[in-house]
């Protein structure tokens, strides 16, 4: 069985400021693991995901996040928050041996609020 | 090339109706997935599709079911409409199963009264 637990279901920061979203995920195969952003009435878009490999991965928008097994987290990072991060993120865990991405557990989401 | 397109974008419905809705994957993606949006129960997948059969299935009742063309394009259907099944349904696409990356479209916005 897989899920994802994000903790915050909504993060304030400053313009400028450092992004951390929190992902925890518990899976029982190897897993494959995303964040996506949606915006209002959108739907999802990929930003980074981790399949095998290197642990630190980067994203688009200068997003990055780093796999760390022994924690079971795949938290979310950006150095500095630009007005336009503001949206819901999604962290996901699929079964890299079965479905993959075409079978997504999804976390219930964080809103990102930057304050000007 | 084009993304993955769901039409229509918003349906308004009435409970008891049934509803159709349609995705057309990216051109030479063969694997379709469908997702329910809800502020309640947050994205929940509800069935993948490949090569015109179902692989998985979420745990939805059987009012929910979808099919899958032989040119990859996918419908879901709802019948007998309640309204707890307002919802944005979401559509991605990947290559093939066991990908490690899916594409989503904008989504359908089911509103049922």
């Amino acid at each position: 069985a897989q899920s994802v637990t994000q903790l915050g279901s909504h993060v304030s920061v400053s313009e400028g400021a450092l992004v951390l979203l929190r992902c925890n995920y518990s899976s029982s195969v190897p897993p494959y693991l995303f964040w996506y952003v949606q915006y209002p009435n959108q739907g999802l878009q990929l930003l980074l995901k981790y399949t095998t490999g290197a642990t630190l991965v980067k994203g688009i928008n200068g997003f990055e996040a780093e796999f760390k097994k022994s924690e079971t987290s795949f938290h979310l990072t950006k150095p500095s928050a630009h007005m336009s991060d503001a949206a819901e993120y999604f962290c996901a865990v699929s079964d890299r041996m079965g479905s993959g991405a075409n079978n997504l557990f999804f976390g219930t989401g964080t809103r990102l609020t930057v304050i000007p | 090339k084009a993304g993955v397109t769901q039409t229509p974008r918003y349906l308004i419905k009435t409970r008891g109706q049934q509803v159709t809705l349609s995705c057309s994957p990216i051109s030479g993606h063969r694997s379709v997935s469908w997702y329910q949006q809800t502020p309640g129960q947050g994205l929940q997948f509800l069935f993948e599709y490949f090569s015109e059969t179902q692989r998985n299935k979420g745990n939805f009742p059987g009012r929910f079911s979808g099919r899958q063309f032989s040119n990859s394009r996918s419908e879901m259907n709802v019948s007998t409409l309640e309204l707890g099944d307002s919802a944005l349904y979401l559509c991605a696409s990947s290559l093939q199963r066991g990908s490690a990356e899916a594409f989503f479209g904008q989504g359908t916005r089911l509103t049922v009264v």
